[in-house]
C-alpha cells in the first residue's frame, strides 16, 4: 500500500455540481492533511490544510477528516470552469520521519 | 510578502553536464524542501532542511545530487553529472516548521538530452 493513495481520475462534473475528490494514507498517527490545487505546467497551490476530525470550510471548499478511517477528502461545491485542475493530497506521516507524503493527483474537469 | 524564488525556470542540458538549482524561501520559515515531479505523478520529497542543518535527505540519491542550505536562507541543488532520468520539474517549498503548510517555489524544468 502507498503511503498516500488518490483516484487519479479523470474525475469530469458539470458546472455547478459539487466535485468530490478522495484520499487515504497509510500512517495511523498522521496528524496533519493537506490539500493542493495544481494547474498544468504550474506549481501546486495549497488551498486548504485540517488537523482535526471533522469538516473545516474555507469558501467553495470542504475539507473533511476521519483519522479512524484514515481518509481526507475534499468537496468543491458550485465547480467552475476555473476549477480544473489536479488535486493533490499531502499528509505529513509521523511514523516515517515526520515525512511530507504527496498523492499522484485527481484530475478534475469541469464542463461548462 | 515575496514568495519562494527559484531559478532558472527552465534548463535544457546534454547528460553528463552539471546542473545547479537555486531557492530562496519566503523570509522567516525555517523549514526548506526540494522535490521533484515527474509527469503525472505528486512531488517526491529529495531533502529537508530545518534552518542550515538537512533533516531528511534518504530520498536523494547521493552518487550524484547534492545539497546546501548555508546560514540557514538559500539553498542550492545540485547534479552532476545528469542523465536523462533526471529530466522532471524540481519544486522548492519553504514552511515556517517541519509539520506545517508548505509554500511553492514556481520550479525549474529540468530536460537533459
Amino acid at each position: 500500500q502507498k503511503e498516500v493513495e488518490q483516484n487519479s481520475g479523470p474525475l469530469s462534473v458539470p458546472e455547478g455540481a459539487i466535485a468530490s475528490l478522495n484520499c487515504t494514507y497509510s500512517d495511523r498517527v498522521s496528524q496533519s492533511f493537506f490539500w493542493y490545487r495544481q494547474y498544468s505546467g504550474k506549481s501546486p497551490e495549497l488551498i486548504m490544510s485540517i488537523y482535526s476530525n471533522g469538516d473545516k470550510e474555507d469558501g467553495r471548499f470542504t475539507a473533511q477528516l476521519n483519522k479512524a478511517s484514515q481518509y481526507v477528502s475534499l468537496l468543491i461545491r458550485d465547480s467552475q470552469p476555473s476549477d480544473s485542475a489536479t488535486y493533490l493530497c499531502a499528509v505529513n506521516l509521523r511514523t516515517i520521519g515526520n515525512q511530507f507524503y504527496f498523492g499522484t493527483g485527481t484530475s478534475l474537469t469541469v464542463i461548462p | 510578502e515575496a514568495g519562494v524564488v527559484q531559478s532558472p525556470r527552465y534548463k535544457i542540458i546534454e547528460k553528463k553536464q552539471p546542473v545547479a538549482f537555486w531557492c530562496n524561501p519566503i523570509s522567516g520559515h525555517n523549514t526548506l524542501y526540494w522535490y521533484r515531479q515527474n509527469l503525472g505523478q505528486g512531488p517526491e520529497l529529495l531533502i529537508r532542511y530545518e534552518n542550515e542543518e538537512a533533516v531528511d535527505d534518504s530520498q536523494l540519491p547521493k552518487d550524484r545530487f547534492s545539497a546546501e542550505r548555508l546560514k540557514g536562507v538559500d539553498s542550492t541543488l545540485k547534479i552532476q553529472p545528469a542523465e536523462l532520468g533526471d529530466s522532471a520539474v524540481y519544486l522548492c517549498a519553504s514552511s515556517l516548521r517541519g509539520d506545517n503548510e508548505q509554500f511553492f517555489g514556481p520550479g525549474t524544468r529540468l530536460t537533459v538530452l
